[in-house]
């Protein structure tokens, strides 16, 4: 099946530093990608999604400074989170729709900022 | 606003017996129901998925129900088993577009006792 991974899967950082965190499709196109965040015991919250050479568009409340999107290409996009904060910490996940619309996720990226 | 509703928050079941978990929503325009179950500190994964024109899907041992008129979908697992512990959110989304996203539950964690 369709598998989407992530990298790194766990973090840990300074506060202050900024962290960047990969999604890649891996066995097919994805010209939209979707950032989740999770905190403990919750749903899942959309971030971002994320188009393929163009802006990405961010949900209201998500600081689009703070949280940096590139989708380079079709099979890659990558999360920045610039000057990270013990706030920040959290569970980050991405997915990507196929043909037909099934949405594969990744295996989720573990931050914490010290 | 939370468009998709769902209950229990947890539960707790016997080895070999049914777990049920159910799921409102609010939007008619959803036209896509997935559940996703997730293992901690991993990703959703896709579980079974129902269209509207469908009152029931089954996979195996899990099955999905639907009611239009009532816009609420469920979830059946039968013969529970303690691997089948986890979260499990259902979701809803209007179209199959690379662009369309998900809208999700509040999540159930389910535990199966052995």
């Amino acid at each position: 099946g369709a598998v989407v991974s992530q990298h790194p899967s766990r973090v840990i950082c300074k506060s202050g530093t900024s962290v960047k965190i990969e999604c890649r499709s891996l066995d097919f196109q994805a010209t939209t990608m979707f950032w989740y965040r999770q905190f403990p015991k919750q749903s899942l919250m959309l971030m971002a999604t994320s188009n393929e050479g163009s802006k990405a568009t961010y949900e209201q409340g998500v600081e689009k400074d703070k949280f940096l999107i590139n989708h380079a290409s079709l099979t890659l996009s990558t999360l920045t989170v610039t000057s990270a904060h013990p706030e920040d910490s959290s569970f980050y996940i991405c997915s990507a729709n196929m043909v037909r619309g099934r949405q594969f996720f990744g295996p989720g990226t573990r931050l914490t900022v010290l | 606003q939370q468009q998709v509703k769902q209950s229990p928050q947890s539960l707790i079941v016997q080895k070999g017996g049914i777990s049920i978990i159910n799921c409102a929503y609010e939007n008619t325009a959803f036209d896509y129901f997935p559940w996703y179950q997730q293992f901690p500190g991993k990703g959703p994964a896709l579980l079974i998925a129902i269209r509207p024109d469908v009152s029931e899907k089954k996979e195996g041992r899990f099955t999905i129900s639907f009611n239009k008129s009532a816009k609420q979908f469920s979830l059946h697992i039968m013969d529970s088993q303690p691997g089948d512990s986890a979260t499990y959110f259902c979701a809803a989304r209007v179209g199959e577009t690379s662009g369309s996203r998900l809208t999700f539950g509040e999540g159930t964690q389910l535990t199966v006792n052995p």
